[in-house]
Formats: structure tokens, C-alpha cells, sequence
């Protein structure tokens, strides 16, 4: 069980560039998401899922896609890269969007760095 | 809207002895669920334990306990017998069950925690 994984650890852009950050989970969650971590402003969700086929906007979703086609799978997509996106971005998913606190507990990924030049 | 403070950015322990860390925050609601997630030098978030509002008991997990006040929004955390592994930064983390299918966590900005040999 590997709980939740996340390619790749590190990553350069350019400006312009657009990238794909996977995320998978091999622990038959219902839900998942998508965070950045910036220095001094916490971590910020981004883009969530509540099941297959089903995502939504966090609070900061300008410039990111996402799609969730399976249940293990949640890429976030960077459309054309921007200095500002420079951050630490980390995956979570919780066993199911609501039903008490250990169904709703999110558990992280490793993180992926990326640098945005 | 609800928010979380961590007023301590830093703190130090002596390895064996006990560290307090602080969490507070802001609510309108009556039920909710309170984190603490540890975050060392390999970024990686990790749950250390997690508390439901309506349950006055105190939760613990090993050497981790908090000690939830809810009437004064408070929601430590208590380290026993320090290691060199507790090393990390510490998030106090808040979620409602009421955020519909958000699931959002609203994060504290942590405390760094060293422990000295």
C-alpha cells in the first residue's frame, strides 16, 4: 500500500511551459486534491474531486486544470507555466468527502517542487 | 469565516523532555474537526493526530496528546519524550463538516519545532 504518490519531486520551467503533476492513490479514495504550499500563506487548495469524473474549484484554481477519469488518478495540469506558480504542490485524498472524521481525514503525498523561471 | 493561529513561529525542546505548541482559532460552529500535521525536512505532510469537536475527550496517539478547549478555541499540542525525529514543522489544520463538498482544510502558518541533543 502506497498510499498517496506524486511525480516528479522536482521540477524546472520555463515561462510559457505548461506540465502535468501526477497524483494517484491506491487506497480506493473517494476524494482528492490539490494544494500549494507558499512561505508565509499556508497551504491554499487549488482544485478538488469528490469521485470520478467529478472536480471543482478550490480558492486559488486560475491557470491549473485537472480531470479525474479514475478513481486512483488526479493530474494537475499547468496550462502555461508562470513565475507566480513557483511553489510546493501536494496531492491529499480522504477515504470520502464527508461522513465523519475518519472518512474525511486527508492524507498527503510527498509534494512536488517546481520552479517556474 | 474561520481561522487558525499558530503564535508561536519557532520553539526548541531538549531531546527526552516535553513541548507544548499552540494552536488557536476562530469559529462560529459548534462541530468541526481540529488536525495536527508534521511536516519534516523531506516536505512530506504527515498526520499526527486529529480531534472531533463534540468529543471533549483529549485525544492522543503515543507520545502526541492535545489538549482541546473549546471554549476558549484552543487545540494544543503536547510532545513527551522529545526524539531528534519530532524535528519538523508543525500545522494546526481546521475543517468543517459543513464545507459542503469543499473539504478545504484552513491551515495555520506553523511553528518550526528544533530539538536539541
Amino acid at each position: 500500500n502506497a498510499g498517496v504518490t506524486q511525480t516528479p519531486k522536482f521540477q524546472v520551467l520555463k515561462t510559457g511551459q505548461s506540465m502535468t503533476l501526477q497524483c494517484a492513490q491506491d487506497m480506493n479514495h473517494e476524494y482528492m486534491s490539490w494544494y500549494r504550499q507558499d512561505p508565509g500563506m499556508g497551504l491554499r487548495l487549488i482544485h478538488y474531486s469528490v469521485g470520478a469524473g467529478i472536480t471543482d474549484q478550490g480558492e486559488v484554481p486560475n491557470g491549473y486544470n485537472v480531470s479525474r477519469s479514475t478513481t486512483e488518478d488526479f493530474p494537475l495540469r499547468l496550462l502555461s507555466a508562470a513565475p507566480s506558480q513557483t511553489s510546493v504542490y501536494f496531492c491529499a485524498s480522504s477515504l470520502r468527502a464527508s461522513g465523519g472524521l475518519r472518512q474525511e481525514t486527508q492524507y498527503f503525498g510527498p509534494g512536488t517542487r517546481l520552479l517556474v523561471l | 469565516a474561520q481561522t487558525v493561529t499558530q503564535s508561536q513561529p519557532e520553539m526548541s525542546v531538549q531531546e527526552a523532555e516535553t513541548v507544548t505548541l499552540s494552536c488557536t482559532y476562530d469559529t462560529s460552529e459548534s462541530d468541526y474537526y481540529l488536525f495536527w500535521y508534521k511536516q519534516p525536512p523531506s516536505r512530506q505532510m504527515i498526520l499526527v493526530i486529529r480531534q472531533e469537536a463534540y468529543k471533549q475527550q483529549n485525544a492522543t496517539e503515543n507520545r502526541f496528546s492535545v489538549n482541546f478547549q473549546k471554549a476558549a478555541k484552543s487545540f494544543s499540542l503536547k510532545i513527551s519524550d522529545s526524539q531528534l525525529g519530532d524535528a519538523a514543522m508543525y500545522f494546526c489544520a481546521y475543517r468543517s463538516p459543513n464545507a459542503g463538498n469543499n473539504r478545504k482544510l484552513i491551515w495555520g502558518l506553523g511553528t518550526s519545532l528544533a530539538v536539541n541533543p
